[in-house]
């Protein structure tokens, strides 16, 4: 089955710089790429999301990256804020709508 | 439209018990997915239903079971509880419309505590 893997575990950035999360994945099948943000005791709600199809995607300060050929897809923040502060899951998904998700990774913006 | 709701929202029991959570889906999504999510392990896959149908099965024992009905609306049972299975679970709902993946709404999480 899919295999996510996601890195860093923890991150603290200054508010103002970027934050770049990765993700590598497994299975050549997957097709769709979702990244949630779950702030404490909160739900999980996406934030952007890729297809395969697709190299790169932008939503103002958030942008995710894919490369297929490499199978890894990363999460890029721009201008931190301290709102940004979070845990972020990255996920995979084959055509089947099988979700095969990240450890996640929390982020800690510093003011 | 209302977002996905779970019920209950907390819940405590103790080993060798059972437990039904409930998940009512947005309007119109037909597949529902379960997760369970721990500190250590993250988000787990535990199954999805679309049209009353289990679609996809993660790796859990059959302890873990589930069921749809006709209104969308999932439940999910543990039996014989053990203390390993106190976690939150979540249940996210999709529209499934294109048959592909799509994209995938939680719930608040029920959260359960076995003692």
């Amino acid at each position: 089955g899919e295999n996510v893997e996601q890195h860093p575990s923890t991150l603290s950035v200054q508010e103002g710089d970027s934050a770049v999360i990765k993700c590598t994945y497994s299975d050549s099948a997957s097709n769709y790429f979702p990244w949630y943000k779950q702030e404490l005791g909160k739900r999980p709600q996406l934030i952007i999301d890729i297809r395969s199809n697709v190299g790169e995607k932008k939503d103002q300060r958030i942008a995710v990256t894919l490369n297929k050929t490499a199978k890894h897809f990363s999460l890029h923040i721009t201008e931190t804020q301290p709102e940004d502060s979070a845990v972020y899951f990255c996920a995979a998904s084959n055509p089947g709508n099988q979700f095969y998700f990240g450890t996640g990774t929390s982020l800690t913006v510093i003011p | 439209k209302a977002g996905v709701t779970q019920t209950p929202r907390y819940l405590i029991k103790t080993r060798g018990q059972q437990v039904t959570l409930s998940c009512s889906p947005i309007s119109g999504h037909r597949s529902v997915s379960w997760y369970q999510q721990t500190p250590g392990q993250g988000l787990q896959f535990l199954f999805e239903y679309f049209s009353e149908t289990q679609r996809n099965k993660g790796n859990f024992p059959g302890r873990f079971s589930g069921r749809q009905f006709s209104n969308s609306r999932s439940e999910m049972n543990v039996s014989t509880l053990e203390l390993g299975d106190s976690a939150l679970y979540l249940c996210a709902s999709s529209s499934r419309l294109a048959g592909g993946p799509e994209t995938q709404y939680f719930g608040p999480g029920t959260r359960l505590l076995v003692l």
